[in-house]
């Protein structure tokens, strides 16, 4: 969905590494989210966000952080990269509301070394 | 543990053909249902949400059914398009959580 892009769209790193995934969204949702996706298993979140001021954790937040610079930007960071890190990760965003749509990034396919 | 199970894992069908997914989930208290379709390479992309109350709900040639007592849910593809090579990604909200519960997916594969 071009209304989420995510950048960069692939990225290799070598184990030790920080790197940062960034996330916009034009959609103008307080909520987004990062999930990451591995092969045979649903997507995981990672954190999420309710508004600029508001940050939590998902599932499998060991190892990664997060910064909401503005309502239309949110970062992930992975403070020293590993190799079971490798995977496809996933912005996305929603309105208000408990029935809302997750509108999703096109992904960023990171490889660490 | 919320779960949600999706089979098959994958099939391979002709173009014209129709097929039906599976999704299985232990999500409860329940919110809601979603089918996500996901082309290889992009993001995924929601086809049909279903509430509680609703046991039938068509998206063009997409066709999802829910069975709250049973805790099942399908998606029938009707007349099979090679567009339609994706992977299905059933996703189940609880009434009391945000969060998402996500099956692994069913890929699809069109052939002509």
């Amino acid at each position: 969905d071009a209304d989420v892009t995510q950048t960069p769209r692939n990225r290799i790193t070598k184990t030790g590494k920080r790197i940062m995934l960034e996330c916009s969204q034009t959609k103008g949702h307080d909520r987004m989210y990062w999930y990451r996706q591995d092969p045979g298993l649903g997507l995981r979140l990672i954190y999420y966000s309710f508004d600029v001021k508001d940050i939590n954790k998902g599932e499998i937040s060991d190892g990664y952080s997060v910064s909401r610079q503005a309502q239309a930007k949110f970062s992930l960071s992975l403070e020293s990269a590993i190799p079971n890190q490798t995977a496809l990760y996933f912005c996305a965003t929603s309105d208000w509301g408990r029935a809302e749509t997750q509108y999703f990034g096109p992904g960023t396919r990171l490889l660490v070394l | 543990k919320n779960q949600v199970e999706q089979s098959p894992q994958s099939l391979i069908i002709l173009e014209g053909k129709n097929c039906t997914l599976q999704c299985n989930y232990t999500v409860s208290p329940f919110s809601n249902l979603r089918w996500y379709k996901q082309d290889t390479g992009r993001g995924p992309v929601s086809l049909t949400i279903m509430t509680f109350s609703e046991n039938t709900k068509s998206n063009g040639r997409y066709t999802a059914t829910l069975d709250a007592d049973t805790k099942q849910s399908s998606l029938h593809i009707t007349a099979s398009q090679l567009s339609d090579s994706a992977s299905y990604i059933c996703v189940v909200s609880a009434d009391n959580d945000y969060k998402l519960s996500f099956g692994a997916g069913t890929t699809v594969t069109v052939r002509a």
